[in-house]
């Protein structure tokens, strides 16, 4: 079964701290990975996508990495900020003979960026 | 240029009631999804359009949900009748159709409640 798990569930961090987010897939055949960011109360908007041959790529203080071998991605936030404060969903996409999958999301972490 | 667009925000209806959601995708955007988000997990597929043809609807509750994308551009999700477990948050979302790694821009969402 396609199944997308992140970890932890929730993280408290203080303001200007580092973070390190966990993505654990098992989607098969990959297609590409994204991960997500939401705000309370408003829809997911998208940090990276990451094909199988990309192993890192940043959006300014994101930066996400991925190893297609042991189906695991991560996303570090450097010097974060209050306005960080959201959850982050992991996103994988598979690939079926032609045709793309549709989008398998993971539950998200929590991420709280306290002053 | 503007966003995906869903109305209402908010909807709060009591069981057994009929109850409708609508969606502006962005301009230009074929596909158009919609996603069921329950408290603490990710968003999962209900339906997806190409233009104005349902191409997966296959995690849609046929008994009593329905949709439609008349002209390829406007869509209505509805619920009839609804159940106390239909609460959840309710988003749209809207991608240009081709390529794998096509981002998918997400509506703020409508927060149903079921009382």
């Amino acid at each position: 079964k396609n199944q997308v798990e992140q970890s932890p569930q929730s993280l408290i961090i203080l303001e200007g701290k580092n973070c390190t987010l966990q993505c654990n897939y098992t989607v098969s055949p990959f297609s590409n990975l994204r991960w997500y960011k939401q705000d309370t109360g408003r829809g997911p908007v998208s940090l990276t996508i990451m094909t199988f041959s990309e192993n890192t790529k940043s959006n300014g203080r994101y930066t996400a990495t991925l190893d297609a071998d042991t189906k695991q991605s991560s996303l570090h936030i450097t010097a974060s900020q209050l306005s960080d404060s959201a959850s982050y969903i992991c996103v994988v996409r598979a690939y079926y003979g032609g045709s793309q999958g549709n989008l398998i999301f993971g539950k998200g972490t929590k991420l709280s960026v306290k002053p | 240029e503007a966003g995906v667009v869903q109305s209402p925000r908010y909807k709060i209806i009591e069981k057994k009631q009929p109850v409708a959601f609508w969606c502006n995708p962005i301009s230009g955007h074929n596909t158009l999804y919609w996603y069921r988000q329950n408290l603490g997990q990710g968003p999962e597929l209900l339906i997806r359009y190409e233009n104005e043809e349902a191409v997966d609807d296959s995690q849609l509750p046929k008994d009593r949900f329905s949709a439609e994308r008349l002209k390829g551009v406007d869509s209505t999700l509805k619920i009839q009748p609804a159940e106390l477990g239909d609460s959840a948050v309710y988003l749209c979302a809207s991608s240009y159709p081709s390529g794998s790694t096509n981002e998918q821009f997400f509506g703020p969402g409508t927060r149903l409640t079921v009382l």
